[in-house]
């Protein structure tokens, strides 16, 4: 059972270019989760699907924020005309129908020049 | 709105030695979860141990033990025996019902542990 990946893992762009993560969640996680983490901060909860239903949005996720999740299995996370505040990393997470515990993945730290 | 207080900034701990690392929360919810992940300077979070709001007893997972009382709203992690590998930042998450959205965490600041041999 292989964990949660992330592409790309490093990410840089100059600012006003568009981005674009992606997300493959653990298999039979019905429940996928995005967060960006700055330096030195926890982890902040920017939306999640439950398969491909976007269910919850945070304030944070500006509208310059999109996600998808077209099949209910992997995401994609755009983030068009970077800002210099957009540079942090981005963490995905999945979880199991009824379980409660998100395993995350490695990341993409993206920075913006 | 939910909160997650973490005093700690950072901790030095003998190798051996057990540790308590504090956690505080604050929510509007009923019923809510609290977590402790781990997050290595590799920069991957791994999860370490749940408690439900309602569960009876503390949650415990081989080394790691959650020290639960619900009355103070604290959430402390004890680690036993602790290792060289447990050097990390580790934090502290609640979900909750409302506030920051039923199933998004909401973590603290974290705590720098550093396992001295």
């Amino acid at each position: 059972d292989t964990g949660v990946s992330q592409d790309p893992r490093h990410k840089i762009t100059k600012r006003g270019q568009n981005v674009t993560f992606r997300c493959d969640p653990i298999s039979e996680h019905n429940r996928l989760y995005w967060y960006r983490q700055t330096l030195g901060q926890g982890p902040e909860f920017l939306t999640y699907f439950q398969n491909e239903a976007q269910l919850e949005k945070s304030r944070l996720l500006s509208d310059r924020f999109s996600a998808e999740r077209p099949k209910g299995s992997f995401s994609t996370l755009e983030i068009q005309r970077t800002e210099q505040g957009d540079s942090a990393m981005y963490l995905c997470a999945s979880s199991f129908p009824g379980k409660y515990e998100q395993y995350f993945g490695p990341g993409t730290r993206l920075t913006v020049t | 709105a939910q909160k997650i207080t973490q005093t700690q900034p950072g901790m030095f701990v003998q190798e051996k030695e057990a540790v308590t690392l504090d956690c505080t929360y604050d929510t509007s919810d009923p019923s809510y979860g609290l977590f402790w992940y781990k997050q290595p300077s590799s920069g991957e979070m791994i999860f370490l141990i749940y408690q439900g709001s309602y569960d009876q007893q503390n949650a415990t997972e081989g080394r790691y033990s959650l020290n639960f009382q619900k009355a103070r709203k604290s959430a402390n992690l004890v680690i036993s025996a602790s290792q060289l590998g447990d050097s990390a930042m580790y934090f502290c998450a609640m979900r909750g019902v409302s506030g920051g959205g039923a199933d998004g965490l909401t973590f603290g600041k974290g705590t720098h542990l550093i396992i001295q041999p």
